[in-house]
């Protein structure tokens, strides 16, 4: 069974420091997929980033970065120079690969709400 | 482009009573995912839709909650009858294929159950 841990119910921090949410997932698939979304006030879920098991390369984009590691199973995301902007909770996801088909089906973490304080 | 819609945004009923939530996919996506997270619990997966067809129905509470996707296109949840743990936000999201399997989620509709 595929499980998705972020320990980190809440957040807060004050605006410019950086911050790292943590994300360890469990899966027996060789295959699969890590996403990062972001769940500002307004209620939608936003998509922020697709890993897939086979490319460990971190990556970053603008003042995000995230950081993937499969010998520790785990999918961190950092925000430098955090804003108010970027206050939201934060959903890291899994999924597996299905067996036939296009069953994606995404399992979701319990979510880190991130407050960033001016 | 538009993305995934959904209606209504808020819905507040009474234990015993019907409501049914539609989901707009994004036009072209042959994929379609219904979730929920009830109140300070992970947001869980409840179904998935290829076009018309019911592919994993999997994550479904009860018989209570009935999906349909008629044609491929919209899809409704209906709620029958509603109880006090259904509520919750009830998220649709879409994708366009097997290759492609980013979801792209609507605001999601908020169900609360007195």
């Amino acid at each position: 069974a595929q499980k998705v841990t972020q320990a980190q119910t809440e957040i807060s921090v004050v605006e410019k420091e950086d911050v790292t949410l943590d994300c360890v997932y469990e899966t027996r698939d060789t295959t699969y997929y890590l996403f990062w979304y972001k769940q500002p006030p307004s209620g939608e879920l936003v998509f922020l980033i697709r890993r897939n098991s086979f490319d460990e390369q971190n990556e970053i984009s603008g003042r995000y970065s995230w950081n993937f590691q499969k010998s520790t199973s785990s999918f961190n995301f950092t925000i430098t120079a955090s804003q108010v902007v970027d206050s939201a909770v934060y959903f890291c996801a899994l999924s597996e690969a299905p067996s036939g088909g296009s069953n994606y089906k995404l399992t979701f973490g319990k979510g880190t709400l991130l407050t960033v304080n001016p | 482009e538009a993305g995934v819609t959904q209606f209504p945004s808020h819905s507040v009923i009474e234990k015993g009573q019907t409501v049914t939530l539609r989901c707009d996919p994004i036009s072209g996506h042959d994929n379609l995912y219904w979730y929920r997270r009830v109140m300070g619990k992970e947001i869980k997966f409840l179904l998935h839709f290829v076009k018309e067809s019911k592919q994993d129905e999997s994550g479904m509470p009860n018989n209570r909650f009935l999906a349909e996707r008629t044609g491929g296109t919209y899809s409704t949840l209906k709620v029958q009858p509603a109880e006090l743990e259904d509520s919750g936000v009830y998220f649709c999201a879409s994708s366009p294929g097997v290759w492609n399997n980013e979801q792209f989620f609507g605001p999601g509709t908020r169900l609360t159950v007195l």
